[in-house]
């Protein structure tokens, strides 16, 4: 059962344009939302991070927007790079400290 | 600093074979956690350790994984009698605070 499930598994972007993707969780013991980025080869690295006390929370071109009562979370990147391209992970984390997972959306941003 | 450091980066073994990956977590980080990501799937938690407490298994999915954390630092995760279905990248991650994981480049394992 996917504790987490993002949206879209793909996204293509112009260059300078806006990013979304999508996550939905159940788990109402989930107190912290992180994102990841990945880059072929290489580990996921923490991007952003929410808790569920904020509605939004924003790091120069990225910003997550929580929704508490709807159990959803959102990644923004504005003003889209070539840079940006990479894979992107949504995940949760409950009281006990374990992390679940996103399946990842592959994003391209085209120059 | 030193990040997380994996080996081997690429195992290539036989179907049956048994596998050691090792992880070597940033100095200090108190908490470790192996996870399994195969082919467009997202990251399956396996196991989780923190300080001496007895670790979280909840995620291994079979009796041919296992994994130990000696002295609080180096973690090794064994899988024994290899299947090609165990083929995946096995991710390790590090942390000193709960919500703040730092992982490794992964090992590529490929069963034959």
């Amino acid at each position: 059962q996917q504790q987490v499930k993002q949206s879209p598994q793909s996204l293509i972007v112009q260059k300078g344009g806006i990013s979304i993707i999508n996550c939905a969780y159940e788990n109402t013991a989930f107190d912290y939302f992180p994102w990841y980025q990945q880059f072929p080869g290489k580990g996921p690295a923490l991007l952003i991070a929410i808790r569920p006390d904020v509605s939004e929370k924003k790091e120069g071109r990225f910003t997550i927007s929580f929704n508490k009562s709807a159990k959803q979370f959102s990644l923004h990147i504005m003003d889209s790079q070539p840079g940006d391209s990479a894979t992107y992970f949504c995940a949760a984390q409950n009281t006990g400290n374990q992390f679940y997972f996103g399946t990842g959306t592959s994003l391209t941003v085209i120059p | 600093g030193a990040g997380v450091s994996q080996s081997p980066s690429n195992k290539v073994t036989e179907k049956g074979k048994d596998v050691e990956l090792r992880c070597d977590p940033i100095s200090g980080h108190t908490a470790l956690y192996w996870y399994r990501q195969s082919l467009g799937q997202g990251l399956e938690f396996l196991i989780y350790f923190q300080g001496n407490s007895a670790p979280d298994k909840s995620g291994l999915p079979s009796d041919r994984f296992s994994a130990e954390r000696t002295g609080g630092s180096v973690s090794t995760l064994t899988i024994q009698r290899t299947q090609q279905e165990d083929s995946a990248v096995y991710l390790c991650a590090s942390s000193f605070v709960p919500d703040t994981q730092y992982f490794g480049p992964g090992t590529r394992l490929t069963v034959l």
